[in-house]
């Protein structure tokens, strides 16, 4: 799997867009890239994931560019329950018979703040 | 909808005493079940991983074993704890084709003094 780098922390005032990077120039043309979130004392929550295109669900944005080396999350309007770690996973899709094996990181810690 | 049941939700131990964390789902069948532990300060580390009813594939060589006697049950054991074995584990369930889209139960918070 290829691997990502994200910056470790990030602040962002309530009301505001999160963007939130990440690198995988390694990415390979069959990997996709997701996004899970881990509230403090919580399990990961998945957010997002996609291949090539943006992608947009109710909880966030995904933008790939173009060579697929990063891709940014963004939160459009941050609140206070958005503050959590961010994981950003790239992974090939599943085969039946198969398990995920995701291989969570240490990800960006984001801080929204008042 | 796919629910998890993770019990007991925090339990503190004594070194070389037996564990047993127990995981049930419901809304689904036949899914791939995971164990992940995540210590203190830490990233979050995948212990086992189970296919069907009876298929275990451990990641990490540890005292820990896990078992899935049902279809929508994953057990996490260890005869004998560490200090080390301290954490937060995590069972999750996940789809068995497509996406990588893991769903996590409330974990279970295990102190070993």
């Amino acid at each position: 799997d290829a691997k990502t780098t994200q910056p470790p922390s990030m602040d962002c005032a309530e009301g505001r867009a999160a963007n939130l990077p990440c690198n995988h120039s390694t990415i390979s043309g069959n990997e996709y890239v997701y996004w899970y979130r881990q509230i403090h004392s919580q399990g990961p929550q998945y957010i997002i994931h996609g291949l090539k295109n943006n992608e947009t669900n109710e909880m966030a944005s995904l933008i790939i560019t173009e060579d697929r080396k990063s891709s940014t999350l963004i939160l459009p309007h941050a609140t206070l329950r958005d503050t959590a770690v961010y994981y950003c996973i790239v992974r090939v899709e599943l085969v039946t018979g198969t398990a995920s094996k995701l291989t969570f990181g240490t990800g960006t810690r984001l801080q929204v703040t008042l | 909808s796919q629910t998890i049941h993770q019990w007991p939700a925090t339990l503190v131990q004594p070194v070389g005493s037996p564990l047993s964390l127990e995981c049930t789902v419901e809304g689904t069948s036949n899914p791939n079940l995971y164990w992940y532990r995540q210590a203190a300060g830490r990233g979050l580390q995948l212990l086992f991983y189970s296919v069907g009813i009876g298929q275990i594939s451990s990641e990490v060589p540890q005292n820990l074993s896990a078992s899935r006697p049902q279809d929508r049950q994953f057990i996490l054991s260890s005869k004998k704890l560490l200090l080390s074995d301290s954490g937060f584990y995590l069972c999750a369930i996940g789809r068995y084709s497509g996406a990588n889209v893991l769903t996590f139960g409330a974990g279970s918070r295990l102190t070993v003094l």
